[in-house]
């Protein structure tokens, strides 16, 4: 079945540093793929995504690319800030066949960014 | 504009009774979701919906029955709710399988 792998938190960095969220995922199909933010106590809000392979999604400084031959979409931002801090998930759609519209998570990572 | 609407917020059951939580969505979506939220395993896909009187179990549909009659609304049931079904459960609804899906607030639900 469909799954996403993402790297285990929680990721400490200081402000301005370099993020990388890595995430890989196995699907059957032509999955879309999803970079979803959950800050304290509230619901998840998309980040950026993709539909297809070579495909870039990207929002707020932070970027993600659809990797087809490598079946990864790894989540950079350049410069985090401190409210930045957040728990990330990756998440992918199935968009055609038996599995269509099941929409499936990763385990999260906690960001925690320092001034 | 509402987007989607979970009730109740929060809520505290004994072992052996039952409940629905109601998942609203005032934006025509085809999709619709039903997550839970533990520590340290992310979101669980529980039932999903890919439009109106259809439902398909996701990765934990044991103990939980789901109903969509109206297109804005999915009900989870828990008709018999033990101590391991605590947990914060979430909704969301999606226009289809390639687009941003939109979640409510949560519910936190503990079985005492």
């Amino acid at each position: 079945g469909n799954s996403v792998t993402q790297m285990e938190g929680p990721v400490t960095l200081s402000e301005e540093a370099f993020l990388t969220i890595n995430c890989t995922y196995t699907a059957t199909g032509y999955p879309s793929l999803f970079w979803y933010v959950q800050y304290p106590g509230e619901g998840l809000q998309l980040l950026l995504k993709a539909t297809k392979a070579d495909d870039k999604g990207s929002n707020k400084g932070f970027e993600a690319t659809y990797r087809k031959e490598t079946t990864s979409f790894h989540l950079e931002k350049g410069s985090v800030q401190v409210s930045d801090s957040a728990v990330y998930f990756c998440a992918l759609s199935e968009r055609y066949g038996g599995s269509q519209g099941n929409l499936i998570f990763g385990k999260g990572t906690k960001l925690s960014v320092k001034p | 504009n509402a987007g989607v609407t979970q009730t109740p917020k929060f809520r505290v059951l004994k072992t052996g009774q039952s409940m629905t939580l109601l998942c609203a969505q005032d934006m025509n979506h085809e999709y619709m979701y039903w997550y839970r939220q533990d520590p340290g395993m992310g979101l669980r896909l529980i039932h999903y919906s890919v439009g109106e009187g259809t439902t398909a179990k996701g990765e934990v549909p044991d103990g939980y029955n789901v109903s969509r009659l109206k297109k804005q609304n999915f009900l989870l049931g828990l008709e018999s709710a033990a101590p391991s079904q605590t947990s914060v459960y979430f909704c969301a609804s999606s226009p289809s399988g390639y687009q941003r899906a939109f979640f409510g607030q949560g519910t936190r639900l503990t079985v005492v």
